[in-house]
């Protein structure tokens, strides 16, 4: 039950496009289209951003997408905002009722 | 509204034991699975421990299997998660969560504040 694999840090300006990679393996990612995306905020509780790999729940903004490529799975942030500064998880069911986070990715908005 | 509120966190010894609760404001809490999720200081996300919305089911990641045990009341809409021979990796904020639709019941829609586990002698 290793982590997935996710950039320690990515940044970008306001209003450009950041993707953040979440790469698993065949065991996790790469067999299930059950990924998910959290935006934690410091001193917060996680927010679910994105599920079923690019699915968003009711309140999130369209700016937020999701996508997946074999063992591979993205986050990408569409004109991005100051409030989108907050470190992002990514989630994959594991197989035998398991489930796997990455180690999280920190988004500076310069 | 679903309101999760975990306690029982604190500073324990290496070895010793440690009960979380969580309690739920949630209609129909015994239809819904609940996970502990944690998070060690300064660290990324883990999660810990998985109970199906009527027990009957409990899966534990390999890092607490054997030593930690999660269980709910679903009469007093609380959720447990008993911890023996804590180490000092455990430390942590440990998190309660659930799902929005049980079918779905591998996301975390709804969290608690967490309560932070401290070991150390």
């Amino acid at each position: 039950q290793s982590a997935l694999t996710q950039p320690a840090s990515v940044s970008g300006s306001p209003g450009q496009s950041i993707t953040i990679s979440c790469t698993g393996t065949s065991s996790d990612v790469g067999s299930y289209n059950l990924v998910s995306w959290y935006q934690q905020h410091p001193g917060q509780a996680p927010k679910l951003m994105i599920y079923d790999v690019s699915q968003r729940p009711s309140g999130v903004s369209y700016r937020f997408s999701g996508s997946k490529s074999g063992n591979t799975a993205s986050l990408t942030i569409s004109g991005l905002q100051a409030e989108d500064e907050a470190d992002y998880y990514c989630c994959s069911y594991a197989g035998s009722n398991t489930v796997i986070f990455g180690g999280g990715t920190k988004l500076t908005v310069l | 509204q679903v309101q999760l509120v975990e306690s029982g966190g604190g500073v324990v010894q290496p070895g010793r034991s440690l009960r979380l609760s969580c309690a739920a404001s949630r209609v129909n809490f015994g239809s819904y699975s609940m996970h502990w999720v944690r998070q060690a200081p300064g660290k990324g996300l883990e999660w810990v421990a998985v109970i199906w919305y009527d027990g009957s089911e409990k899966y534990y990641a390999d890092s607490v299997k054997g030593r930690f045990t999660i269980s709910r009341d679903n009469s007093k809409n609380t959720l447990y998660l008993q911890m023996n021979s804590v180490r000092a990796e455990d430390t942590a904020v440990y998190y309660c969560a659930t799902p929005e639709d049980d079918a779905s019941w591998f996301y975390f829609d709804y969290w608690g504040q967490g309560t932070l586990v401290t070991v150390s002698s």
